[in-house]
């Protein structure tokens, strides 16, 4: 149980485009979910919390305008990386917690690279 | 703001031997997860603990929440070569919102 899917799981844009992610939960329905980003051989940074039903909640020092996050599901959050630039490049993975539990369920990631 | 601080940050065994990695947090915690992660991949979970003091095993796995609440630690039994990977301790805690706070991680390597 607990299984998160990622879509896609390799993209390739030019520079300006926008590129979507999803993320979905298979087999429970999360009210929460999270967009992490990783750099090389670094750990994971949360970048937004995203709330079924509602605004998603960011960290400080992302842009909510360039990377739109919704949660229209209990099943799915989809990331949007608007006008995407080569500094943009990275691994994206998302993340679903189980109901009324901290414990956190991670998709397989994306990696995106901006030409 | 919350800190986790994982060690070691990497470690380069034996096959068949025993590994140990610890998590130290500068706040009190009530909740810690350890996670795997393979290069090009997403987390796994591996163990969760809920209370301090807990010992829960998994496998060859164990981990145990301190009894301060401000840290933790995973043993791997008897590694094996596809314990490869990076191993990330994560916390949440009272002030976090039901975040997590991950650690560096420690990256293992074991040789046949």
């Amino acid at each position: 149980g607990a299984v998160v899917s990622q879509h896609p799981s390799r993209v390739i844009c030019k520079s300006g485009t926008s590129v979507k992610i999803e993320c979905r939960s298979l087999d429970f329905q999360a009210t929460t979910m999270f967009w992490y980003r990783q750099f090389p051989k670094q750990s994971l940074m949360l970048m937004a919390t995203s709330n079924e039903g509602s605004k998603a909640t960011y960290e400080q020092g992302v842009e909510k305008d360039k990377f739109l996050i919704n949660h229209a599901s209990l099943t799915l959050s989809t990331l949007t990386v608007t006008s995407a630039h080569p500094e943009d490049s990275s691994f994206y993975i998302c993340s679903a917690r189980l109901p009324y539990s901290y414990e956190q369920y991670f998709g397989p990631g994306t990696r995106l690279t901006v030409t | 703001g919350q800190q986790l601080n994982q060690s070691p940050q990497s470690m380069f065994i034996q096959e068949g031997e025993d590994v140990s990695m610890n998590c130290t947090s500068s706040s009190i915690f009530n909740t810690w997860l350890w996670y795997k992660q393979d290069p090009g991949e997403g987390p796994v979970l591996l163990i969760a603990l809920y209370k301090a003091g807990e010992l829960t095993s998994n496998g060859r796995l164990t981990a145990q929440f301190g009894i301060t609440r401000k840290d933790s630690f995973l043993n791997i039994s008897a590694s094996i070569p596809s314990d490869v990977g990076i191993y990330f301790c994560a916390g949440q805690s009272r002030g976090s919102q039901g975040n997590l706070i991950f650690g560096k991680g420690t990256k293992l390597s074991v040789k046949p």
